[in-house]
C-alpha cells in the first residue's frame, strides 16, 4: 500500500520569498507522483506530475518539484511566490502500472503569502 | 468542453433523508472516481469506475452507493444520511489511469 506525507500543514510565507511544500511518500512498488493545487471554494488543478525520465519537474505558474527516489520526496518549489498563490496543495502517489487510476493524497498543506 | 461537471454545489440534508450528487464529464473519460474532503485529512477515494457498468469501492464505501449505466455519468447516492458525511465532495475522471485526473468544483453538503 501507499501512503503521503506532507510534513507542514500550513505554511505562511512573504510575498517575492521562495517557497518549499514538503512531500514523503511510502511505497513498495514505484510511483506516479502529483501535486494539485486547490484555491477557494474550487476544485483541484493539476500543478505538475512525475510519470518517469527526469526527476526535476517543471508545472504550470513558476513551481517545480523533484523526484528523489532515495529519500522518497517530491517537494515542491517556487523561487519567489505571489500572493495569488495562497491556496492548499496536495501531493498525491499512484502506483506504476495499477489498471484503476487509484490517486493517494496526503492531508494537504495551506500555503498563506502575506504582503 | 465544460469537463466534469458536479451538482448540486450546495445541499443541506437532514438526517435520515436521501440525496444523490450528480457527475457529468463530456470528455468521454471510462475511469471516473468520487472523492470526499475533510478538514486536514486529504481526499478519501469513496468509489471509482472503469467504465460503463463497472464500478468498485474505495477507501471510504460505507453509507454510500454508485451506479455508472453511462461513460458520461457518474451519480452518488446516500441513503439514510448521517452527520458524519457532513462533507465536501469531489468527482474526477481522466482516460489513462496513470495520467493525472480532472475533477469538478465539488458539492458541499451539509447534514443536520
Amino acid at each position: 500500500a501507499q501512503s503521503v506525507t506532507q510534513l507542514d500543514s500550513q505554511v505562511p510565507v512573504f510575498e517575492e520569498a521562495p517557497v518549499e511544500l514538503r512531500c514523503n511518500y511510502s511505497s513498495s512498488v514505484s510511483v506516479y507522483l502529483f501535486w494539485y493545487v486547490q484555491y477557494p471554494n474550487q476544485g483541484l488543478q493539476l500543478l505538475l506530475k512525475y510519470l518517469s525520465g527526469s526527476t526535476l519537474v517543471k508545472g504550470i505558474n513558476g513551481f517545480e518539484a523533484e523526484f528523489n527516489k532515495s529519500q522518497t520526496s517530491f517537494h515542491l518549489r517556487k523561487p519567489s511566490v505571489h500572493i495569488s498563490d495562497t491556496a492548499e496543495y496536495f501531493c498525491a502517489v499512484k502506483r506504476y502500472g495499477g489498471s484503476q487510476g487509484n490517486l493517494i493524497f496526503g492531508k494537504g498543506t495551506k500555503l498563506s503569502v502575506k504582503p | 468542453n465544460a469537463g466534469v461537471t458536479q451538482t448540486p454545489k450546495f445541499h443541506i440534508l437532514k438526517i435520515g433523508q436521501s440525496m444523490t450528487l450528480q457527475c457529468t464529464q463530456d470528455m468521454n473519460h471510462n475511469y471516473m472516481y468520487w472523492y470526499r474532503q475533510d478538514p486536514g485529512m486529504g481526499l478519501k477515494l469513496i468509489y471509482y469506475s472503469v467504465g460503463a457498468g463497472i464500478t468498485d469501492k474505495g477507501e471510504v464505501p460505507n453509507g454510500y452507493n454508485v451506479s455508472r449505466s453511462t461513460t458520461e455519468d457518474f451519480p452518488l447516492r446516500l441513503e439514510l444520511a448521517a452527520p458524519s458525511q457532513t462533507s465536501v465532495y469531489f468527482c474526477a475522471s481522466t482516460r489513462d489511469p496513470n495520467q493525472p485526473q480532472h475533477f469538478g468544483d465539488g458539492t458541499r453538503l451539509s447534514i443536520l
